[in-house]
């Protein structure tokens, strides 16, 4: 089975401070990959996917995340953080059974 | 992208009782699914809503504890039966269309048992 590992429950920046959100997935096989957004009391929106086309996948909101095979790696970023972007943030994995296998999620806190 | 429409958006419940929960979509979608994200957790496929037939649990769930329908390809109800409070929880519906390869989520129940 598919695992989705986010290092780091909570990261805080300050405004204006770069965002690095970390994902490693376990698989041989490039899968689709996802980064999630969850802002207080609301569901999940999307932010970016990876569908082995570029690497590099820019997103809504500022965000990209590069998908680095040989690190089985699919890292976000942003370089400026905002406050608006202080939510709850889930890295997933699309295995070709397309089923979602979730991380366990990264609470982003932005300073002022 | 698929618009979701979840309600209840939250609710309090005594244990012992049952909560159904209801998921509408704008369009017809070919997967739905329900999940649930304990609090300070990742989230949990519960099952796949399958359209006129019942639904597929995965481990750890069962129907009788949360009977699931799904009667179009619009609509489902997830129901938390017999609820204790380890069910407080947040219940959350998500969708995918045939051909795409994100799913799309409603803004969850947020379910508390006393």
């Amino acid at each position: 089975a598919q695992s989705v590992t986010q290092l780091g429950s909570h990261v805080s920046v300050s405004e204006g401070a770069l965002v690095l959100l970390r994902c490693n997935y376990s698989s041989s096989v490039p899968p689709y990959l996802f980064w999630y957004v969850q802002y207080p009391n609301q569901g999940l929106q999307l932010l970016l996917k990876y569908t082995s086309a570029a690497t590099l996948v820019k997103g809504i909101n500022g965000f990209e995340a590069e998908f680095k095979k040989s690190e089985t790696s699919f890292h976000l970023t942003k370089p400026s953080a905002h406050m608006s972007d202080a939510a709850e943030y889930f890295c997933a994995v699309k295995n070709t059974g397309n089923q979602f296998y979730f991380g366990t999620g990264t609470s982003l806190t932005v300073i002022p | 992208s698929a618009v979701i429409s979840q309600k209840p958006s939250r609710d309090i419940c005594q244990r012992g009782t049952s909560l159904t929960i209801q998921c509408q979509v704008d369009s017809q979608v070919t997967m739905m699914f329900w999940y649930r994200q304990q609090p300070g957790q990742s989230l949990t496929l519960i099952a796949t809503a399958n359209q006129g037939s019942e639904a597929t649990y995965e481990s750890g769930f069962v129907i009788d504890k949360f009977p699931i329908s799904r009667p179009n390809l619009t609509f489902s109800t997830l129901t938390v039966s017999n609820m204790s409070p380890e069910d407080s929880s947040i219940y959350l519906c998500s969708v995918e269309d045939a051909g795409s390869t994100e799913a799309f989520f409603g803004q969850g129940t947020r379910l508390t048992v006393v």
